[in-house]
C-alpha cells in the first residue's frame, strides 16, 4: 500500500510570495497517476493538476505541478489571496485505489 | 456541465446502516471513460477513498466494484442506470464514520477525481 506524505504540515506566506508543496509516495508509483487538489472551507475539493504536470480546465499558470519517482511538488508562483488554503495530493493505483496525502493547509502570514 | 448531487441519511445511531445516494446530471455515469466514487473527510481530517464503481477502461481490477480494504466489509456501492444514480451502503456505523461524504467522478484513465458533489454530512451519534 502506497502513503503519501505531505509536508509541510502547514504554510505560512503572504500574498504575492512563493509556496512550495512537498508530496513524497512511500515507493515509487507513475506520474501519470499523480493529482493535486485544492480545498476551501465549507468547499468540496477541486481538481488543480492531473497526470503530476497538467493542469485542469481554468486553473490559473500560477499554479504548477513537478516531480517523479517519489517526490511530487505542488508550485504557486505568487500567491493570490484566493489561493490560501488546504491542498491534498493522491494517487491512483490498484491497492487500495485512490489515495490522498494528509493535506497542507497555506495560511495567511 | 456535470453536476452530483448527493442526498440521504445524514443522522445515525450507532451500529446502523448509512445510505446515500448520488444523483448525476449533464452525463451520463454508463461512460465507460469514467469510474464513480464515493470518498469521505472527517470533521477537520483528510480525504479518504471509501470505492468506485467502474466500467471498462480500468486495467487494474476485475469484477464492477471496487472498494477500500478498511472498509470492504461494510460496504456495497450499486448504480441505477436508468435513474443516471448510483448509491453507497455503509453497515454496522460508530462515530469514527462521521464525515462529510462526497460522490465524485474518476477518469478512468489516470485515476484522478475531476468533479465532485457538494457533500453532504452524515453524524453518528447515540
Amino acid at each position: 500500500e502506497i502513503v503519501l506524505t505531505q509536508s509541510p504540515g502547514t504554510l505560512s506566506l503572504s500574498p504575492g510570495e512563493r509556496a512550495t508543496l512537498s508530496c513524497r509516495a512511500s515507493q515509487s508509483v507513475t506520474s501519470t497517476y499523480v493529482a493535486w487538489y485544492q480545498q476551501k472551507p465549507g468547499q468540496g475539493p477541486r481538481l488543480l493538476i492531473y497526470g503530476a504536470v497538467n493542469r485542469a480546465t481554468g486553473i490559473p499558470d500560477r499554479f504548477s505541478g513537478s516531480g517523479s519517482g517519489t517526490d511530487f511538488t505542488l508550485t504557486i508562483s505568487r500567491l493570490d489571496p484566493e489561493d490560501f488554503a488546504v491542498y491534498f495530493c493522491q494517487h491512483f493505483g490498484s491497492t487500495p485505489g485512490l489515495t490522498f496525502g494528509g493535506g497542507t493547509k497555506v495560511e495567511i502570514k | 456541465q456535470l453536476q452530483l448531487q448527493e442526498s440521504g441519511s445524514r443522522l445515525l445511531r450507532p451500529s446502523q446502516t448509512l445510505s446515500l445516494t448520488c444523483a448525476v446530471s449533464g452525463g451520463s455515469i454508463s461512460s465507460g471513460a469514467y469510474s464513480w466514487s464515493w470518498i469521505r473527510q472527517p470533521p477537520g481530517k483528510g480525504l479518504e477513498w471509501i470505492g468506485y464503481i467502474y466500467h471498462s477502461g480500468y486495467i487494474y481490477h476485475s469484477g464492477n466494484n471496487y472498494y477500500n480494504p478498511s472498509l470492504k466489509s461494510r460496504v456495497t456501492m450499486s448504480e441505477d442506470r436508468a435513474r443516471n444514480h448510483f448509491s453507497l451502503k455503509l453497515t454496522s456505523v460508530t462515530a469514527a464514520d462521521t464525515a462529510m461524504y462526497y460522490c465524485a467522478r474518476v477518469d478512468g484513465d489516470g485515476g484522478w477525481v475531476d468533479y465532485w458533489g457538494q457533500g453532504t454530512l452524515v453524524t453518528v451519534s447515540s
